[in-house]
């Protein structure tokens, strides 16, 4: 079964807290991205990879990094979390034809 | 960046009727995509159109692809409670390396 997930699902930290969240694919796609939701705002796109290695900034790539070193992973990494970033993120993996959503995680930074 | 314009907001329907949404752009994309997004998940895609003037359902939804390649329709037809959920518009850049979301029109359905 085609899969994205990400862990965790849920997570509140404190500002400053360096955090990491997984994405792992299953379906040997090159493409993978980073979105956050915010009220108001829809999905916006944080940061993207086309292949292993190759990694770019996307709309709102601030205070941000990511790396993919494997295929299948994608994590999204928080150095120094600020409470403007709580909200909720998703892992996307995509081929030229057709993109899947992971499940989301949620973040609240206090 | 290019931005997508998605009307309406929101959306309050009895079950049975039918809902239409649209979304608008500034520039021109090649590819439309239509997502459902539950509460607590991910959107999951529901229609793709490829060329302008294209007309695709899946069930009761049916997307068009507008001719000047700038704006999409989606209309469900004779809803149901289960369609309640966020309905996203979305452009791709070429091989999807990018996507631009609409900001989403909220579908709630009174049974």
């Amino acid at each position: 079964e085609a899969q994205v997930t990400q862990n965790p699902r849920y997570l509140i930290t404190v500002t400053g807290k360096k955090l990491t969240v997984t994405c792992s694919q299953n379906m040997n796609h090159e493409y993978m991205s980073w979105y956050r939701q915010d009220p108001g705002l829809g999905l916006r796109q944080i940061y993207y990879s086309m292949n292993v290695e190759v990694t770019d900034k996307g709309d709102v790539p601030e205070g941000y990094k990511v790396s993919r070193k494997e295929k299948r992973n994608f994590p999204l990494i928080l150095e120094s979390p600020s409470p403007n970033q709580t909200s909720l993120y998703f892992c996307a993996s995509s081929s030229p034809t057709e993109q899947y959503f992971g499940p989301g995680t949620r973040l609240t930074v206090t | 960046g290019q931005q997508l314009n998605q009307s309406p907001q929101s959306m309050f329907i009895q079950e049975g009727e039918d809902v239409s949404m649209n979304c608008t752009s500034s520039s021109i994309f090649n590819t439309w995509l239509w997502y459902k997004q539950d509460p607590g998940e991910g959107p999951v895609l529901l229609i793709a159109l490829y060329k302008a003037g294209e007309l695709t359902s899946n069930g009761r939804l049916t997307a068009q692809f507008g001719i000047t390649r700038k704006d999409s329709f989606l209309n469900i037809s004779a809803s149901i409670p289960s369609d309640v959920g966020i309905y996203f518009c979305a452009g791709p850049s070429v091989g999807y390396s990018t996507l631009t979301f609409g900001k989403g029109t909220m579908l709630l359905v009174s049974p």
